[in-house]
């Protein structure tokens, strides 16, 4: 069954470093989204991204986000410098064009900000 | 916020059926119902997802009701590995995020 590959597995940085989170969305899929997990809270929507801009954004998507998809195949979650909350476990998912598509998602990548 | 509400958690005995319920009683007519699940901290995984009619597949029953304001999630025999949490969500349409809830923690007990 196709998946939704999501690299690193872990990333450690400093604080105030950029981290770039990588992702291989199902190759058919359109819509491409980020949400993130804080240890023991819920998960959290960022950001959709649809034909090649943002569709969607949440409040905690501010300006040191950013997300591109630099050619057919991944779409990238920038964090420009970095900080202690953004801690997290970060996952991608993507799903086809359509009313009723559901969200397939990644494994993740932990991020530790230290 | 999430528009489902749902219990915090639910025991259930291995082999029997997990009956998960969620309320979303400000659902609206072009709103699904969509079931995920997260398996210690691993990505969500989708289950099932409805509109209005009952649906089936091969993981789970999903029972909505007539005025699609609550609906069930139907786990027909639970093993402990189906110990996790379940969310329960609605969702209009495509392109618009998922909204998570802290879910139902189930434990399935031997």
């Amino acid at each position: 069954e196709p998946e939704v590959t999501q690299t690193p597995s872990h990333q450690v940085t400093q604080m105030g470093q950029e981290v770039i989170l990588r992702c291989v969305p199902i190759s058919n899929h359109l819509y491409f989204y980020w949400y993130r997990q804080i240890l023991g809270q819920k998960v959290e929507f960022l950001v959709s991204f649809y034909n090649n801009e943002i569709s969607e954004k949440s409040e905690i998507f501010d300006d040191q986000f950013s997300v591109e998809r630099p050619d057919g195949s991944n779409f990238t979650l920038k964090i420009r410098s970095t900080k202690l909350e953004d801690s997290a476990m970060y996952f991608c998912a993507s799903s086809e064009e359509g009313a009723s598509e559901k969200l397939f998602f990644g494994s993740g990548t932990q991020l530790s900000v230290l | 916020d999430a528009k489902t509400t749902q219990p915090t958690s639910m025991d259930c005995a291995e082999g029997r059926a997990a009956n998960l319920p969620c309320n979303h009683s400000t659902i609206s007519g072009n709103e699904y119902v969509y079931w995920y699940r997260q398996i210690h901290s691993q990505g969500p995984q989708y289950i099932i997802h409805g509109l209005k009619n009952n649906e089936t597949n091969e993981m789970a029953s999903l029972i909505i009701t007539e005025d699609r304001k609550s609906s069930t999630l139907i786990l027909p025999h639970a093993t402990l590995r189906d110990t996790t949490v379940y969310y329960c969500i609605v969702r209009a349409f495509y392109g618009q995020n998922f909204v998570f809830g802290p879910g139902t923690r189930l434990s399935v007990l031997p």
